[in-house]
């Protein structure tokens, strides 16, 4: 099965600075890729996602880019803010794309100092 | 709209007792997904399931546990004989229409709580 993996596992951010977090797949076949965010005790929160026919999407704050020959992609937050704070989760697709799972990373915590 | 429901929020159980979570998808999804998240770790595939149907269950463990969505109801994952490495937080995810239809967007539950003593 694909398998994903993300870096770092920590970050920490001054207010208005960038973070960014990287996550590599395995399965060249996979064409779904979101993004979550997950606040202490809450569901994941899908925030962005990027198909593979798409090298960027932007919306606000955040941004994803893909690059399918290496099979990386990446979040981008710019302007941070305190409630950005959370643990973020990159995921991709199932082969195939007619099972519906996601794998994935294994999360980045992000805390972003005021 | 209501976003996807789950309840129990949190669940104690002893070893070798029952335990029934309930997934209520949001209005219109009739595709759930189950994950299993293990602290500090991401989630984990279980079962995907369409109404009185079971699609994938190839992340299920063969045994003690079970998922049904029934055409009237909600979603349920049910784990017999719990033991202590059950410890973890479920949570279920509804989708509008299939993969197939290559719509892949998951929209999470709250998630239960799940803590076996």
């Amino acid at each position: 099965g694909e398998n994903v993996e993300q870096h770092p596992s920590t970050l920490s951010v001054q207010e208005g600075d960038s973070a960014v977090i990287k996550c590599t797949y395995s399965d060249s076949a996979s064409n779904y890729f979101p993004w979550y965010k997950q606040e202490l005790g809450k569901g994941p929160q899908l925030i962005i996602d990027i198909r593979s026919n798409v090298g960027e999407k932007k919306d606000q704050r955040i941004a994803v880019t893909l690059n399918k020959t290496a099979k990386h992609f990446s979040l981008h937050i710019t302007e941070t803010q305190p409630e950005d704070s959370a643990v973020y989760f990159c995921a991709a697709n199932e082969r195939g794309s007619t099972l519906g799972r996601l794998y994935f990373g294994r999360g980045t915590q992000l805390t972003v100092w005021p | 709209n209501a976003g996807v429901m789950q309840n129990p929020r949190h669940l104690v159980r002893r070893r070798g007792q029952e335990a029934r979570l309930r997934c209520s998808p949001m209005k219109g999804h009739s595709h759930v997904y189950w994950y299993r998240q293990l602290p500090e770790e991401g989630l984990k595939f279980m079962v995907y399931l369409q109404k009185e149907n079971i699609i994938d269950e190839s992340g299920m463990p063969k045994e003690r546990f079970s998922a049904e969505f029934p055409k009237e109801g909600p979603s349920i994952l049910r784990i017999q004989q719990v033991v202590r490495g059950d410890s973890a937080a479920y949570f279920c995810a509804s989708s509008p229409r299939g993969p197939s239809t290559q719509s892949y967007e998951q929209y999470f539950g709250p998630g239960t709580r799940l803590t076996v003593t």
